[in-house]
């Protein structure tokens, strides 16, 4: 009965190339996030959907796409890995402000 | 802009005692404010949280209230365990926003447990 899911929990790749991180949550929420964690544990908002639509999208690279085919899923797809896009990627679904996170996938880019 | 603010880490303690992690805060109008906690290779779970000033928010032994007058809601708890080795997050959510709102974190605070 896991409320928010992630896949893959590792990813390791070479720069330059192209990767998704896909998102499940069964808690019925409207919205969903994407953080990024980064080696010194700070989290960052990257982006937010709710109910399908784009209302948060941070100072990101072009380079991350966000992708949500339903209100229950959030992809995010990057392109041309750099090494500084190594991090915790968690992505996070609330109904009323209180936000519940995934259990993160680490991309290590090499 | 919103920001957080927690005691710089890491903390180590000895199992029993008594634990403090302050978090400061600064934001326009009135947010709501919570305590994550992030165990070795998880996610983030929610530990508390309060929503107005002079809320209490309590969860395992550990509580915080909302002090606006201080702007602040710093964690404690009376007798710490082993098991609450982790990384402990303050952090506040946009009140300028009803749907889809933004959590702004602290830094995070390491909290090392001795037996």
């Amino acid at each position: 009965d896991t409320a928010v899911s992630q896949t893959p929990k590792y990813l390791v790749t070479q720069m330059g190339n192209d990767k998704s991180i896909k998102c499940e949550q069964n808690l019925g929420h409207d919205t969903m996030y994407w953080y990024k964690q980064d080696s010194k544990k700070f989290l960052k908002i990257m982006f937010s959907y709710n109910n399908k639509e784009l209302i948060i999208n941070e100072t990101v690279p072009n380079r991350f796409s966000p992708k949500s085919p339903d209100k229950a899923h959030l992809n995010l797809h990057i392109n041309s890995l750099e090494l500084g896009d190594s991090a915790v990627y968690f992505c996070a679904s609330s109904l009323y402000g209180e936000q519940y996170f995934g259990p993160g996938t680490r991309l290590t880019v090499t | 802009g919103n920001s957080v603010t927690q005691m710089e880490g890491p903390v180590t303690l000895s199992e029993e005692a008594f634990l403090t992690i302050n978090c400061t805060y600064t934001a326009t109008g009135y947010p709501s404010l919570f305590w994550y906690v992030q165990y070795p290779g998880e996610g983030l779970q929610l530990l508390l949280k309060a929503t107005k000033a002079d809320d209490k928010g309590s969860n395992k032994g550990f509580e915080a209230t909302y002090r606006k007058e201080t702007t602040s809601f710093h964690l404690e708890k009376g007798s710490v365990q082993v098991s609450d080795s982790a990384v402990y997050f303050c952090a506040l959510s946009d009140p300028g926003e009803t749907s889809g709102s933004r959590l702004t974190f602290g830094e995070g605070t390491q909290l090392t447990v001795n037996p």
